[in-house]
């Protein structure tokens, strides 16, 4: 089965906090990619990132950063010194073949 | 450059009626898909196509219709709707998909009420 679990429903952090959203998935393929989302208030989906199966090096960008582990099925995004613009709801997906298979999300809200 | 365009962005039904949501691109993607977004269910597949003439389902396509006449065009028919299908209705496009797989681009969302 293939299958994205996004634990942590909501999370709230105050401003300038580190924060950490978990994204664990399942699938029989070898060759597969997963990406982020984050969904503003606004209510548009904005990708984030895309990482596949055989790069389990870790990318930064800014204040953003993603920890790709093979071995524990495990996608995590961090983002470094949170801002209240940060707050969103973040989507973790699974490709395979022509689907993009979403976890449920985490909404993160920042607090000045 | 309008990117992906759906109309309306609201809309309130009774139960049983049927209508249209439509979604349009100008990018000239073969790839389009309709998602569903529900409280704690993140998005879910309803119908995809991977160009004109050709669709297929996604993960819930009961109650759902799609045709493909053209590249620019991926209307989602609600045949006779259902306050199950109160929902935000999401849709995508992208290049074929290939390796890597190309960004999807999200167009800004239709929010359906059925009562």
């Amino acid at each position: 089965a293939q299958k994205v679990t996004q634990a942590q429903t909501e999370i709230s952090v105050v401003e300038k906090e580190d924060v950490t959203l978990d994204c664990v998935y399942e699938t029989r393929d070898t060759t597969y990619y997963l990406f982020w989302y984050k969904q503003p208030p606004s209510g548009e989906l904005v990708f984030l990132i895309r990482r596949n199966s055989f790069d389990e090096q870790n990318e930064i960008s800014g204040r953003y950063s993603w920890n790709f582990q093979k071995s524990t099925s495990s996608f995590n995004f961090t983002i470094t010194a949170s801002q209240v613009v940060d707050s969103a709801v973040y989507f973790c997906a699974l490709r395979p073949l022509n689907k993009l298979i979403f976890g449920a999300g985490t909404r993160l809200a920042v607090h000045p | 450059n309008a990117g992906v365009t759906q109309t309306p962005k609201f809309q309130v039904l009774k139960t049983g009626q049927s209508m249209t949501l439509q979604c349009a691109q100008d990018m000239n993607h073969e790839y389009m898909s309709w998602y569903r977004q529900d409280p704690g269910m993140g998005l879910r597949l309803i119908h995809y196509s991977v160009g004109a003439g050709i669709t297929d389902q996604g993960e819930v396509p009961n109650g759902y219709n799609v045709s493909r006449s053209t590249t620019e065009d991926f209307p989602l028919r609600l045949l006779s709707a259902a306050p199950s299908q109160t929902s935000v209705y999401f849709c995508a496009s992208s290049r074929a998909f290939g390796l890597p797989p190309p960004e999807q681009y999200f167009g800004p969302g239709t929010r359906l009420t059925v009562t």
